[in-house]
């Protein structure tokens, strides 16, 4: 079983929203707020667009946000827009595990 | 504005040793960790590991430890990851990043290592 479990893929259209969810195991993600996402295009660095479960970095648009619930993080990215087709990552480490976790990845198709 | 700016890519045979550097600019370099996180082709992303850059304190993970080593050098701000005894699946992108509130805020453009006989 894998520390952080993500949907492999996920699709919409141009100007509608989705959410992308990041399944915690193993204390991760339910006793902390101590999630981040990232974004990372094909050949491109991940780029950091949410930490701390809903905290959006300077330059980030507000059409990214984050939350959680128990032991789901979400990602949701409203008023999609061709740009936004990328993967995305969640991450997360705990207090005792400083160690950061990766889920496998969510590859959004706009279509 | 902060800049990581990483070396060439590199290709070593299985057992070899590579060491990666990481330039940073425009921020106070001692002030801030660096952490090294790779990327196998087509594959997410791994978290190797962590310096303070001020310090030199560390900590691995332990699919590497004892493998890997992460040093500083803070009279030319630049990090460095070295990894011995390479294996077919080191076969990856290495990224430097800079901690940013605990999490990865600026990365550096990667460095391609390809383990290959």
């Amino acid at each position: 079983q894998s520390a952080l479990t993500q949907p492999a893929s996920v699709s919409a259209s141009p100007g509608q929203s989705i959410t992308i969810s990041c399944t915690g195991a193993f204390g991760y993600i339910s006793g902390y707020n101590f999630v981040a996402w990232y974004q990372q295009h094909p050949g491109k660095a991940p780029k950091l667009i949410i930490f701390d479960v809903s905290n959006r970095p300077s330059g980030i648009s507000t059409r990214f946000s984050g939350s959680k619930s128990g032991n789901t993080a979400s990602l949701t990215i409203s008023g999609l827009q061709p740009e936004d087709e990328s993967v995305y990552y969640c991450s997360s480490y705990t207090r005792t595990n400083t160690q950061w976790v990766f889920g496998g990845g969510t590859k959004l198709t706009v279509l | 504005q902060v800049l990581l700016v990483q070396s060439g890519a590199e290709v070593k045979k299985p057992g070899a040793s590579v060491k990666l550097s990481c330039k940073a600019s425009g921020y106070s370099f001692d002030s801030f960790d660096i952490i090294w996180v790779r990327q196998a082709p087509g594959q997410g992303l791994e978290w190797m590991g962590a310096i303070s850059a001020g310090s030199g304190h560390t900590k691995y993970a332990e699919r590497v430890q004892g493998r890997v080593t992460m040093t500083t050098d803070t009279s030319t701000n630049t990090a460095y990851l070295e990894l011995r005894s390479l294996r077919s699946d080191d076969t990856a992108v290495y990224y430097c990043t800079r901690n940013y509130y605990g999490w990865g805020g600026y990365w550096g453009q990667g460095t391609l290592v390809t383990v290959s006989s």
